[in-house]
Formats: structure tokens, C-alpha cells, sequence
């Protein structure tokens, strides 16, 4: 089955700490992107990345860094420096030239 | 710059009623259109899209919307609601022919009475 995952679904880490957030398709999607989603706040991008080996910053990429130097992987760092990382994570791909996302099931991430 | 207002937070319904959840996009071209329907932890599933042609688009479990450019709308609909439709809602519009992130509304959380 075609589709995108994020592991692992539950993420716990101590302030301070950088950690890594996984996200995998297997649709041979060109673009993909990660999102921060908050109560009320509905989604914001935080990275995209239309091509391998190239990124760029959304809305929110302050205390976050990405790399894609696969074409089906994403991963996503959340580091120490950003200040308030607890949320719900979401990555997402969709084909080059369409804006059609595609979503993964999402990482909750609670740094205390 | 692009953006969408969903301008309900909550929105009350009872079982076998009818649904239309508002949205409202800016955009300066002609946008391109999605519903996405959340349930609780889970991620975002597309319900329909509308891209360009009949401004009456059909989607799954049973949602349509329809597209206004004159009143710059995207309002989701269904005939008789589910109490497997209570959701949260997102309305989102992205760039014709772009591949950056869609911009995405607040939500509409979806509540159904029995």
C-alpha cells in the first residue's frame, strides 16, 4: 500500500534535547512538507522540500532543521532551541506540480 | 498573501440533519481548493478539491462544495450528517500549478447530537 508514515507516534524528551522526527512516503511524491499543529491554530509549515537535497523555510522554521537527501525521507529536528516544541506534528507529500497533499497519521511530541 | 477563514470554531448538529461548514479564502488568482476532515490524534484525509471546471464538486462520505468566486467561498456540505462525520474540518487553498505548503484555516470542530 502506497502512503506515508511517521514514527513514532508518541515522543517524550526532556528540555534541552534535540530530537528527530521521522517521515517516510512511498508514493514517489516529489514535494514534501511538515507541519505544526496547535489547539486552535489549525496548521503551519514549518519546512517544504520540492526536490532532493533542496528545502525551504515556511512560517514557522525558527528552532527547526530538516534534510532530504532521499527522496521518500523527510526527517524533521526539532532543537533545543525552540521554545515552545510541544504540538502535534504532521508531514505531508504531494506530486510536483499539483497542490494534492498527502498526510501521515502524525507525531505527538511533549518535551517537559 | 494567501489565507482562509473558517468563521466557526464549533458547530453543533443533530444526527440526520443537514451541514454546511463555512470558508472563506483570499487569494489573488484563481486558487486551488481542498476540504480536509481530522479525527482525534490522527492525521488529515482529503474529503474533495476543486481545481478548475464544475464549481460543484463531489467528494467522499456523501460531502460536496461548492466554489463562488464572488463571494470568495468553499462551503462543505452534506444532506443528513453521521455520528461518524463528528470531526474536526479544515478548509485550505493552495497555488495553481505550486508545489510550496497549502495554507490551511483554524478548523471547524464538528459536533453531532444524537
Amino acid at each position: 500500500d502506497g502512503g506515508i508514515t511517521q514514527s513514532p507516534k508518541y515522543l517524550f524528551r526532556k528540555e534541552g534535547q534535540n530530537v528527530t522526527l521521522s517521515c517516510e512516503q512511498n508514493l514517489n511524491h516529489d514535494a514534501m512538507y511538515w507541519y505544526r499543529q496547535d489547539p486552535g491554530q489549525g496548521l503551519r509549515l514549518i519546512y517544504y522540500s520540492q526536490i532532493v537535497n533542496d528545502f525551504q523555510k515556511g512560517d514557522i522554521a525558527e528552532g527547526y532543521s530538516v534534510s532530504r537527501e532521499k527522496k521518500e525521507s523527510f526527517p524533521l529536528t526539532v532543537t533545543s532551541a525552540q521554545k515552545n516544541p510541544t504540538a502535534f506534528y504532521l508531514c505531508a507529500s504531494s506530486i510536483l506540480t499539483g497542490n494534492e497533499q498527502y498526510f501521515g497519521p502524525g507525531t505527538r511530541l511533549t518535551v517537559t | 498573501a494567501q489565507s482562509v477563514t473558517q468563521p466557526d470554531i464549533h458547530i453543533t448538529v443533530s444526527e440526520g440533519a443537514s451541514l454546511e461548514l463555512r470558508c472563506n479564502y483570499s487569494y489573488g488568482a484563481t486558487p486551488y481548493l481542498f476540504w480536509y476532515v481530522q479525527s482525534p490524534g490522527q492525521g488529515l484525509q482529503l474529503l474533495l478539491k476543486y481545481f478548475s471546471g464544475d464549481t460543484l464538486v463531489q467528494g467522499i462520505k456523501g460531502f460536496e462544495a461548492e466554489f463562488k468566486r464572488s463571494q470568495s467561498s468553499f462551503n462543505l456540505r452534506k444532506p443528513s450528517v453521521h455520528w461518524s462525520d463528528a470531526a474536526e474540518y479544515f478548509c485550505a487553498v493552495g497555488a495553481k500549478g505550486g508545489a510550496d505548503g497549502l495554507t490551511f484555516g483554524k478548523g471547524t470542530h464538528l459536533i453531532i447530537q444524537p
